[in-house]
Formats: structure tokens, sequence, C-alpha cells
């Protein structure tokens, strides 16, 4: 399967705990989006990497949460402190900025804060 | 900032043809989408339409922009049940704006 993946599909952890997903794009895709997806709506941009520069952060994107792409491949999101606001869907793409940018979104981490 | 709206739900009859509507502010956006999302599936590309084109046909599919109203529509024409989904209204620039996304019904 050369699509982007996503581990864990769904994670369960109680308000307080640190959590870390993790996001691979499809190879040699040079651009990497984080959204967000709350039950009745539409995916939020959060942020988004080119190579390994994170170039636009959300306002969504609070203090608690921290996105890396260390390498130019694969990324990581860790929210620290989790709050029941913080239960979502949370979608990974990738894109090749010079080959028509098309975003290609992975399955999703589904998170649920207790 | 940007804002993209669309009606939340749509009932059709099968075989009958779906319009869902999308108006939106931005006006820079090169791409405008279509997404479709089903339950427990992820987020596929239906069609897209650029900037520069009034209108876009793909199979079933109908895409018309109207940029000085801002307004785009997808048209589905003889609608079957394998269509009920959320559809969403999407603009891109490089990151992608989303509406809330209209729930399509399928009625027997």
């Amino acid at each position: 399967d050369t699509g982007v993946s996503q581990d864990p599909r769904h994670k369960i952890t109680k308000r307080g705990q640190n959590v870390t997903f993790r996001c691979d794009p499809i190879s040699e895709h040079n651009r990497l989006y984080w959204y967000r997806q709350t039950l009745g709506q539409g995916p939020e941009f959060l942020t988004y990497f080119q190579n390994e520069a994170q170039l636009e952060k959300s306002r969504l994107l609070s203090d608690r949460f921290s996105a890396e792409r260390p390498k130019g491949s694969f990324s990581t999101l860790e929210i620290q402190h989790t709050e029941q606001g913080d239960s979502a869907m949370y979608l990974c793409a990738s894109s090749h900025a010079n080959q028509g940018d098309e975003q290609f979104f992975g399955p999703g981490t589904r998170l649920t804060v207790l | 900032g940007e804002d993209v709206e669309q009606s939340l739900f749509l009932s059709v009859r099968e075989g009958d043809s779906s319009v869902i509507n999308c108006t939106y502010t931005d006006s820079s956006s090169t791409y405008l989408y279509w997404y479709k999302q089903e339950p427990g599936a992820g987020l596929q590309l239906l069609t897209y339409i650029f900037s520069n084109m009034d209108m876009k046909q793909d199979q079933r599919l109908t895409v018309l922009l109207n940029k000085k109203d801002k307004h785009l529509s997808l048209r589905i024409a003889d609608t079957q049940t394998g269509d009920s989904a959320i559809y969403f209204c999407a603009l891109r620039d490089i990151k992608i704006i989303f509406g809330k996304g209209t729930r399509l019904h399928i009625l027997p």
C-alpha cells in the first residue's frame, strides 16, 4: 500500500495524558499536512510542512500541540495534557508541490479523551 | 478569514439528480474541490475545478462554478444508493478550507 498511513487508528486516553500520533506520507511527497475533524464538522487545517520546515500553523494549534517532521519524511503530532475538547479525528495528508500539489488523505487517528 | 458554506442535509430519490450547493468568501483559491466521505472511511477526492473554469463534467458528476457569485455546485446524475455520504465543498491555495459537509440521503 503506497498511500498515506497513520498510526494508531484509534486512541483512547484520560484527560491530562499526553498522546502522540504518527503519519507516514506517500513516498517523495514533500508537503505534509495535519487537519482535525470533529463530529458534524468538516476537517480544519492545523499545520503543514514543506520537507522538514513547518511553514504554517493555524490558531487552532494551541501551545499544547506540537508537530514535527524531523527528516522531511514521517511526521508526529503530540498533544500534551489532553482535554475532552481534543477528542476528534486527526487527519494527515501529503502532496508534492511540483506535481499538481493534490493532497492525499490518510485514514485518520480517532482520539477519544475521557 | 475564508469561509465555506453549504447546506447540511439533502434527500433525493434514487434515480433523480442531486444538486449540492456551496458558497464561499475567498476568491484567491486556485482549486475548488468536492470530497466524499462515507461512514468509517477516509476522505475521497471526488472531483475538482480550476478557478478559471466555469464547468467540468466527469461521468455522472457536473461541477458548476459561478465566480461572480462565489457559488460552486455539484450535480450527481442518476443518484444511486452508493452515493449516500457526506459531501464537502473545499477550496485550496496550499491548505484546504472545507465546508461543514452536506449529508446526502437517498430515498428508495
